[in-house]
Formats: C-alpha cells, structure tokens, sequence
C-alpha cells in the first residue's frame, strides 16, 4: 500500500525559509525509475509543479521559483524533502508531495493529502 | 515552456449529460498527459494516465482520447459525484506544466 504525507511548519514569515518533508511508504526512492514530485496549490487556484527528484539524485525544478527551491531526499528514512528560500506572501498555498515514475501506469499516481503553508507577517 | 489550454474553466452540466473538457498542448507532447480529478479539499486523483489510459478503481465512464494537439476527458454520463475540477498535466518535458482547470457543476 502506496501513502505519502507532507509535513511543514505551517505559519511562517517573508523572507524564511519553507521547509518541507514527505513521508512515504509503499515504495522506495532507491528503486529504478522511481521519484518524488512537489506540487502546490494556491486557494482557489490551479496546480503548480515545482520539482522531482529520482532515485538516481537527478533533480529537477520549475525554473519561475528560479534558485529558491532544493529539493533532496532519504532513502533510507523514505523521505523527500523541499525548500523553498526567500518566502513571499505569494507561496501561501497548500503543498502536496506525489509519486512519480516506476512506469507509465504509476507515475504520479499516488499524492499526499497536502500540508498547508501560509507566508505572514 | 509547454503551454496546455485547458477549457472550458467553468461549465455547468445535468446528470446523465456527456461532457468533455479539453487540454490543448503548445508543443508536441505525445501521450504524455494525465487528468486528475480534485474535489474540494481533498488532494487531485488521477483519472487518466498517458493520455486514453484508465487509472485504476475509475468508473469507466471516464475516458481519454487525442486528437492531435489536443487531448480531451469525457464523461459519457454525468453523475452527481463527478462534481469536481479537473485538471490536465503534460510530463512530456520540463517544466511539467499543468491546465488552468475546469470546474465541473451539476445543474
């Protein structure tokens, strides 16, 4: 059984740092051709993808966050990671983390049930 | 960066209606395209993998297809807990880039 839960800090400032962990089961990052998508959600808005990771290290980001995002993993922990620097009101929103990979049938088949992240002074 | 159209936004529809929203991708994105299903809430649901691929435990009311550019989710008949947005995803290049979504209403 495939599960994934993000976890964050909840309330932060501008300027912070948003620091983001998701916690998986069910499959490993250390498996070929398996990663880990971050995926966020404005209230009331579309979907925005910001990075993946794969099992081989090789990362990926949404180049509109230019440098701000890092994203990282622990394989052995079964947890992903994502930072966002320099936080703005702009990256309230809620974040969810997804399975990507293993095959067509199972990319992005599974997420999280998100963590909501608001940015206020 | 691949641009995907999504329309219509908004749309409302009866029970039992057929209804299609459609993706239009910028580029060539081959199959290379999910839907999700997201109710208020609660995280999106893949509906449709790879263009015209059923996802698993998805009434098979729900299809996929393409016509060139353009990549559509029909409902052939609407039920009251297809209420929903629905959005589209192209993972065929970087940045992966989603609809704009479409809100689906029951009349």
């Amino acid at each position: 059984q495939v599960t994934l839960k993000e976890s964050g800090p909840g309330i932060l400032q501008p300027s912070q740092t948003l620091s983001l962990t998701c916690t998986f089961s069910g499959f490993s990052l250390s498996t070929y051709g398996m990663g880990v998508g971050w995926i966020r959600q404005p209230s009331g808005k579309g979907l925005e993808w910001l990075a993946n990771i794969w099992w081989d290290d090789d990362k990926y980001y949404n180049p509109s966050l230019k440098n701000r995002l890092t994203i990282s993993k622990d394989t052995s922990n079964n947890q992903a990671f994502l930072k966002i620097t320099n936080v703005d009101t702009a990256d309230t929103a809620t974040y969810y983390c997804a399975r990507i990979g293993g095959g067509i049938p199972t990319n992005f088949d599974y997420w999280g049930q998100g963590v909501m992240v608001t940015v206020s002074s | 960066d691949i641009q995907m159209t999504q329309s219509p936004s908004s749309m409302s529809a009866s029970l039992g209606d057929r209804v299609t929203i459609t993706c239009q991708a910028s580029q060539d994105i081959g199959n290379n395209l999910i839907w999700f299903q997201q109710k208020p809430g609660k995280s999106p649901r893949r509906m449709i993998y790879y263009a015209t691929n059923l996802a698993n435990g998805v009434p098979s009311r729900f299809s996929g297809s393409r016509s060139g550019s353009d990549y559509s989710l029909t409902i052939i008949s609407l039920e009251s807990e297809d209420m929903a947005d629905y959005h589209c995803l192209q993972y065929k290049q970087y940045p992966l880039t989603f609809g704009s979504g479409t809100k689906l209403e029951i009349k």
